[in-house]
């Protein structure tokens, strides 16, 4: 019940299409959802996150679509562009106060030129 | 503010010897994090602490594993004796009281490789 499960491991996509990567989730308990971006050799960044009470979070060509009743949410990236390249995990974390992310196992992320 | 500062960033070390990984917080975070990353395992939380005291220990693997926040700019993670299989990328991360949706400050990370 503590998993997020996250699909595809690994997306290629040309410049300027469209990436979608895929998390699902049991616990109904969680109540936020982020997103973050690694480059190889760094940490994890925080890329956008979102709530329940929303279906759609936009910032920039970074999307969140949240699907409450099936328990799924997806991050979709509009223009791909070679430097999106990174591998991003999805996360969910339960309650104020308390700060514990459940990771995703991570999407690797290619966008050819 | 210089971020989450993690060191070494990559330590080398024969299997049965004592690692120590450090990590410094960014000033004002509260809560800190140790996560390890492996290709077949992903990010895996293996403990946090909140105002310096540990409060979920439950993903550190086994006795070997021990971790420290003496004051609120400092934290270890110790393994002794190190295994081969501890072969990894151990991040730091911290955040500040208000809830997750302030986010993870990462640091860079700690390449372990244990011979």
């Amino acid at each position: 019940q503590q998993q997020v499960k996250q699909s595809p491991q690994s997306l290629i996509v040309q410049k300027g299409g469209i990436s979608i990567i895929n998390c699902a989730y049991e616990n109904t308990a969680f109540d936020y959802f982020p997103w973050y971006q690694q480059f190889p050799g760094k940490g994890p960044a925080l890329l956008i996150a979102i709530r329940p009470d929303v279906s759609e979070k936009k910032e920039g060509r970074f999307t969140i679509s949240f699907n409450k009743s099936a328990k799924q949410f997806s991050l979709h990236i509009m223009d791909s562009q070679p430097g999106d390249s990174a591998t991003y995990f999805c996360a969910a974390s339960k309650g104020s106060g308390t700060y514990k992310y459940i990771f995703g196992t991570g999407t690797r992320l290619k966008v050819l030129a | 503010d210089a971020g989450v500062i993690q060191s070494p960033r990559h330590e080398v070390t024969e299997m049965g010897q004592e690692v120590t990984l450090r990590c410094k917080p960014i000033s004002g975070h509260n809560s800190l994090f140790w996560y390890r990353q492996t290709m077949m395992r992903g990010l895996e939380l293996l403990i946090y602490f909140n105002n310096n005291v540990p409060i979920d220990d439950s993903g550190m693997p086994e006795d070997r594993f021990s971790a420290k926040m003496p004051n609120a700019s400092f934290s270890t993670l110790k393994i002794q004796p190190s295994e081969p299989r501890d072969s990894a990328v151990y991040f730091c991360a911290s955040t500040r009281t208000g809830g997750a949706e302030y986010g993870y400050t990462f640091g860079s990370g700690t390449r372990l490789t244990v011979v």
